[in-house]
């Protein structure tokens, strides 16, 4: 079964300062696909990144970046400059792959991470 | 683009009665649309895989008498909670995937607050 741990509940950080989120996953499939979300507190979710497991290169994108760790299951997401509008829950999420590649969709959330940036 | 919509965005309703939601892909035609539940302040739940002009499948432990769903074109699917209880009270999301172009993300619509009296 997959499994998406997100062990900080909550995060409170001061304007300015870079936060980083950890996700650690647990799957039996060899390919598969890591998912960060954001959902701000109008609660529509908003996609931020994706990453098939056969790729393991690093992202960065302005001020978020990605590191992605297989020989550690862990996918964190690092905000770096946090600002007030970087407040939000934000979501691990897994899903497993289906023939030729492609996903099935279905996806398997963390427990979501609270970030609290204050001014 | 890949837009999803939802209507309505926040229903209340009595306790036996049944509430419809709507979930549309405005820009794109979605083979595949799931439904989640997401309860204050916890984590999303996958209720439903919905494939246009099949049977949904449910996850183990919901009702598919009590959710009824419903995907008759590649743009539109609904939800239908019957006969409503307090219990049902949640946020409820949809989502889509964009058939044949990054077929791995989904698109989430924005949300129904249903609170059930």
């Amino acid at each position: 079964a997959q499994k998406v741990t997100q062990a900080q509940t909550e995060i409170s950080v001061v304007e300015k300062e870079d936060v980083t989120l950890d996700c650690v996953y647990e799957t039996r499939d060899t390919t598969y696909y890591l998912f960060w979300y954001k959902q701000p507190p109008s609660g529509e979710l908003v996609f931020l990144i994706r990453r098939n497991s056969f790729d393991e290169q690093n992202e960065i994108s302005g001020r978020y970046s990605w590191n992605f760790q297989k020989s550690t299951s862990s996918f964190n997401f690092t905000i770096t400059a946090s600002q007030v509008v970087d407040s939000a829950v934000y979501f691990c999420a897994l899903s497993e792959a289906g023939a030729g590649g492609t996903s099935y969709g279905k996806l398997t959330f963390g427990q979501g991470t609270i970030l609290t940036v204050h001014p | 683009g890949a837009v999803v919509s939802q209507h309505p965005s926040w229903v209340i309703c009595k306790s036996g009665t049944s509430v419809k939601i709507e979930c549309r892909s405005l820009d794109f035609q979605a083979t595949t649309m799931f439904w989640y539940r997401q309860f204050p302040k916890q984590s999303l739940m996958l209720m439903a895989t919905s494939n246009e002009g099949s049977k949904a499948t449910y996850e183990q432990g919901v009702e598919k008498d009590k959710f009824l769903i419903n995907h008759a074109s590649l743009t539109l699917s609904t939800l239908t909670v019957t006969s409503a209880h307090p219990e049902d009270s949640s946020f409820y999301i949809c989502s889509a995937t964009v058939s044949g172009l990054a077929a791995d993300t989904q698109y989430f619509g924005p949300g129904t607050r249903l609170t059930v009296l």
